[in-house]
């Protein structure tokens, strides 16, 4: 079973805040990543991360940012929430090369009023 | 571009019935294939990977992959309510490449 964090799970946040979501992982694996998606829709990739230092933009544009300063930790910044934000956001990781089997983390699911 | 196509559904089968999911995939160079169960409101959870042309079993859930039709199905046996939820098919070239999702088929199996 995948060890994979989430925080929070729910968040309700009025337009304009600034917000992080947390992931966090003890598996050691090298990648991680950041999917949207909305109820009933397919996942969107935002972001993703080789390692420490390294992030890159998903297939899906995003007004948020991601950083990874820790093997273990893959946090993502919204640095002004509007209701476009709203949605679920899934968090995953895999191995290194090779490694493409992704664990997916319980998601949080934000509401920007 | 690489593509996974998944039919919508709603697949309906009834309780005890096989159900057959479909997948199909445009980059010929694709190494890994997936099968990821997601039900209402939760995150994906991988049911069976498969790597070889051929068929793959773990308890009720078989695997089949074609490779020179770019075609992975998964066959789910003896079906039972709590199979009901959208089955992802997911695709990958290796390496340090990301997964490619489809869509989703929404399964619904009836008592």
């Amino acid at each position: 079973e995948a060890d994979i964090y989430q925080t929070p799970r729910y968040l309700v946040i009025g337009t304009g805040k600034k917000i992080t979501l947390e992931c966090s992982q003890t598996m050691g694996h090298d990648k991680m990543y950041w999917y949207q998606q909305d109820p009933g829709m397919e996942l969107h990739l935002i972001h993703y991360s080789y390692g420490v230092n390294s992030t890159e933009k998903g297939d899906l544009s995003s007004e948020s940012t991601v950083s990874r300063i820790r093997t273990e930790h893959f946090p993502l910044t919204l640095e002004s929430a509007r209701p476009s934000h709203t949605s679920q956001y899934l968090c995953a990781s895999s191995e290194g090369y090779g490694g493409d089997t992704q664990y997916f983390g319980p998601g949080t699911r934000l509401t920007v009023l | 571009q690489k593509e996974v196509e998944q039919n919508s559904g709603p697949l309906s089968v009834p309780e005890g019935a096989i159900a057959s999911l479909n997948c199909t995939y445009s980059d010929r160079v694709s190494q890994s294939f997936f099968w990821y169960r997601q039900y209402s409101g939760k995150s994906p959870e991988l049911i069976m990977s498969i790597y070889s042309n051929g068929d793959k079993e773990d308890g009720r859930f078989t695997a089949q992959l074609n490779k020179a039709s770019q075609y992975v199905s998964l066959l789910i046996r003896d079906s039972q309510p709590s199979d009901s939820a959208t089955y992802l098919c997911a695709v990958s070239q290796g390496g340090y490449s990301t997964l490619t999702f489809g869509k989703g088929t929404m399964l619904l199996v009836s008592p």
